[in-house]
Formats: C-alpha cells, structure tokens, sequence
C-alpha cells in the first residue's frame, strides 16, 4: 500500500518565476492538506482540499494556489516566487474534511529553493 | 488564537538515557486535538499519537509515553532508554474545529541520542 508521494522530491527555481507541487495521497484517502516548513520552524498550514474544492486556508497570500483532481491527487502552486518562498512543501493525506478522528499522513516533501 | 509552544528547541542525550519532551498549548476551545509528529532526516512526519480534550489518560506505547494535563495546558511526550534510532526532530500539534480541523504545530525539538 503506497503511502503519500510526492514529486519532485528537490527543486530550484529562480526568483519570479512559478512552480508546481504534486502529490498523490495515500490510498483510501480523500483529502489533500499542504504544508509549507522553512528551515528550523514547524509546518504552516496553507490549504486543504476536498471534493475538488479548498475547504480550508491558511494565512498564505493568493500567490499559493491548488487543485485537486478526480482520482484526489493534487497540486500546489506558486507564482511569482520568492526567496522566502525556499521551504520543504509537504503534503498530507487524511479521510474526510472536518473530521477530527482521522490522522493525517505525510509525505516527505519537496524541497524548493528559490534563488 | 491556537499556539504550541516547545520551548527545548534541542535536547542531547547518552543512549539509554530517559528524556522528555516538553509541549504547552494555548486554545479557547473546548474541544481539540493533540498530536506528536516525528520527523526523521529523510523529512517525513511520522504520527505517533492523537489525544482528544476529553481523555486525560496517560498512554504508554513500548518505550513512548505522554502525559496530558489540562490543568497546566501541557502535553509532554517522555521516551524511556533512548535509543540512536529515536533521534529526529519531534513536533507537537493542536488541532480543533475552528481551525477546520488543520494542525498547528509547534517549532519542534530536536532530539540526539549519542552511543
């Protein structure tokens, strides 16, 4: 059973330009939440979706945006990157939107640096 | 507003020695969450246990316990005989409906556990 992939697992971007974040959850699972974590600090919710909608954000600014597919996999994207932006993404999984008794699993995150 | 706090940003140890970690969480609901994550060099966070508001029993899972106390807002998270293996960076969490159920971590601790 494949747990929570995500790809690329590094990535460099210079600053301006956009990028694009996958993640494909565990199986069974039907929510996609993304984490944002710079170096040293913990993970900062930016956004969760659900039935192809976001259900719940973060304090990310409008720059941050996402989808989710049918089969629930889904993307995270960011435009016009900063140097700020240079952070380990990562994705987790968990069954159901607004539902406490479930855990999230995580994968092990994109490595994005912005220079 | 939620807030953890672990204030042991990092924390050394002789192998088979015991440490405790320390978690303080701010909320004003009522009803939350509390988590500890595990994160290994490699980045993925590993869950090792939920706690709802409403169960103050202490759990101990192998060589893992955790102590919840409402009273003091504190959920401290104690390995017993250290091991190499459980050194990585360890993350409590808050989670409740206010915040759609998304988790707030704090910044972490780090633990090594030396030969």
């Amino acid at each position: 059973d494949a747990g929570v992939t995500q790809s690329p697992t590094h990535l460099i971007k210079t600053r301006g330009q956009q990028v694009t974040l996958r993640c494909s959850p565990k199986s069974g699972h039907d929510t996609v939440s993304w984490y944002q974590q710079a170096l040293g600090q913990g993970p900062q919710f930016i956004f969760q979706y659900y039935e192809e909608e976001e259900r719940q954000r973060g304090n990310f600014p409008d720059r941050f945006s996402g989808h989710q597919f049918p089969n629930y996999s889904s993307e995270l994207n960011v435009n016009a990157l900063l140097l700020g932006d240079s952070a380990l993404y990562l994705c987790a999984s968990s069954i159901g939107t607004g539902r406490a008794n479930t855990e999230a699993f995580f994968g092990q995150g994109t490595r994005l640096t912005v220079v | 507003a939620q807030k953890v706090t672990q204030a042991q940003t990092e924390i050394s140890v002789v192998e088979k020695e015991d440490v405790t970690l320390d978690c303080v969480y701010e909320t004003r609901d009522t009803t939350y969450y509390l988590f500890w994550y595990k994160q290994p060099p490699s980045g993925e966070l590993v869950f090792l246990i939920r706690r709802n508001s409403f169960d103050e029993q202490n759990e101990i899972s192998g060589r893992y316990s955790w102590n919840f106390q409402k009273s003091t807002s504190s959920f401290n998270f104690t390995i017993t005989a250290s091991q190499v293996v459980d050194s990585a960076v360890y993350f409590c969490a808050l989670s409740s409906s206010n915040s759609g159920y998304a988790l707030n971590f704090g910044k972490g601790t780090s633990l090594l556990v030396t030969p």
